[in-house]
């Protein structure tokens, strides 16, 4: 199985500010990533897929890139609304295989 | 606009078996492979299982192989979970997906709580 990991677990940030997370694959995956958001008792949301596709309705504030084995999502500006835990994911084979989140919090 | 809500759900003893459904509106069902993605209580997510828009191709995790069946009905636009010999490690809150053209995760339904305790 494809395992993947990402950095940090969690991560303070204040309004204004710009953050990266890292998702670091065990083999690569090409482009084959995705990023989901997570706000507590909610279903997760689709933010991008093929490393740097934002979904429809996404702000442009949400940015993908990477490939291969290391991947990042970067968000600007954060906001109020942006506080939630972050996953990625692998699609390239079975079984899909997520990130263990990282839980982006107000400082 | 594109909804998925899951239903049948609820509390059930170790070994007992649950179907639970997706009800999936505005698109055009039989085109899209559909998934099942669980969430163990302040876990984070695991896929479960794939099926294709035809459903003549399903894949599963390991941890389900061979307990678990995935399965879909195009005149009813609704796709299935069944679920047999549940473990406690089964519970979950169990959420369906549709994916895009490359078999990404697009849109996701709001869960279903599945518990199996005696």
């Amino acid at each position: 199985d494809i395992q993947m990991t990402q950095s940090p677990s969690s991560l303070s940030a204040s309004v204004g500010d710009s953050v990266t997370i890292t998702c670091r694959a065990s083999q690569g995956i090409g482009k084959s990533l995705a990023w989901f958001q997570q706000k507590p008792g909610k279903a997760p949301k689709s933010l991008i897929y093929a490393a740097s596709t934002l979904q429809s309705g996404v702000p442009s504030k949400f940015s993908g890139g990477g490939s291969g084995t290391e991947f990042t999502l970067t968000i600007s500006s954060v906001q109020s609304e942006d506080f939630a835990v972050y996953y990625c994911q692998q699609y390239v084979t079975y079984p899909y295989t997520f990130g263990q989140g990282t839980k982006l919090e107000i400082k | 606009e594109v909804q998925l809500v899951e239903s049948g759900g609820g509390l059930i003893q170790p070994g007992g078996s649950l179907r639970l459904s997706c009800a999936v509106s505005g698109l055009v069902f039989r085109a899209y492979p559909m998934s099942w993605v669980r969430q163990a209580p302040g876990k984070g997510l695991e896929w479960v299982s794939i099926i294709s828009g035809s459903g003549g191709n399903t894949y599963y995790a390991d941890s389900v192989k061979g307990r678990f069946i995935i399965s879909r009905d195009n005149s009813k636009n609704t796709f299935y979970l069944h679920m047999n010999s549940l473990r406690v490690d089964d519970t979950a809150v169990y959420y369906c997906a549709n994916l895009g053209v490359d078999w990404y995760f697009d849109l996701w339904g709001r869960g279903t709580l599945v518990t199996v305790s005696s």
